[in-house]
């Protein structure tokens, strides 16, 4: 079956951190391009990041510049999200995405990450 | 960035109504657009691709349309099962941006 399954999330503190995977199954990992898509409580859809196939081509978005990072082991299928300084306002599911000629269109469950004290 | 406005930001439809929904950039992105369809507690689901490709085992009364700065998504004729939140998304550049979104409610 082709699918994500995303894991990792949880309940942490303000400025700690917290390392967020995605297992992909069904297709060939490596030959994708992937993403990192958020929706705070009741709010709209906010691209994270991407990752070229290879681990090249990072893109992120200006709010987590400098604390998350996308990578990904083709080896294992797998994508991640590591997440530090984490704040109130990383609120949010987090869910994993294939990009294909840049749309979205193979979507994990999504992980819940709450940021509180 | 290149900011997308959808409007409206919620409607109220009966079920056999015609709705249309539209996505305005704020540059050109030629036809870099998608239309994403998300139930409440669900993944996001992806509707249409480049402006006006019909995602596959997408039922054909959805259908998109526009280039450059206007697209829009109509649903022909709404189901029960339609009643959901509409978001565009650009992937012409990075940064990419989602529109607000659009909630489809029962009138």
């Amino acid at each position: 079956e082709v699918q994500l399954v995303e894991s990792g999330g949880g309940l942490v503190q303000p400025g700690e951190s917290l390392r967020l995977s995605c297992a992909a199954s069904g297709f060939t990992f490596s030959t994708y391009w992937m993403a990192w898509v958020r929706q705070a409580p009741g709010k709209g859809l906010e691209w994270v990041a991407n990752i070229g196939h290879y681990g090249s081509g990072e893109y992120n978005v200006d709010s987590v510049r400098g604390r998350f990072t996308i990578s990904r082991d083709n080896a294992k299928d797998s994508l991640y999200l590591q997440m530090n300084s984490l704040r109130a306002d990383d609120t949010a599911v987090y869910y994993c995405a294939r990009e294909n000629w840049g749309t979205f269109d193979l979507w994990g469950q999504g992980t819940l990450v709450t940021v509180s004290s | 960035d290149i900011q997308m406005t959808q409007s409206p930001s919620s409607l109220s439809a009966s079920v056999g109504d015609r709705v249309t929904i539209t996505c305005r950039a704020s540059q050109g992105i030629r036809g870099d657009l998608d239309w994403y369809q998300q139930k409440p507690g669900k993944a996001p689901r992806p509707l249409i691709s480049g402006a006006s490709s019909l995602q596959s085992g997408v039922p054909s009364r959805f259908s998109g349309s526009g280039s450059g700065t206007e697209f829009t998504l109509t649903i022909s004729s709404l189901q029960p099962e339609d009643f959901a939140t509409y978001y565009c998304l650009q992937h012409n550049s990075y940064p990419r941006t989602f529109g607000q979104g659009t909630k489809v409610e029962i009138k």
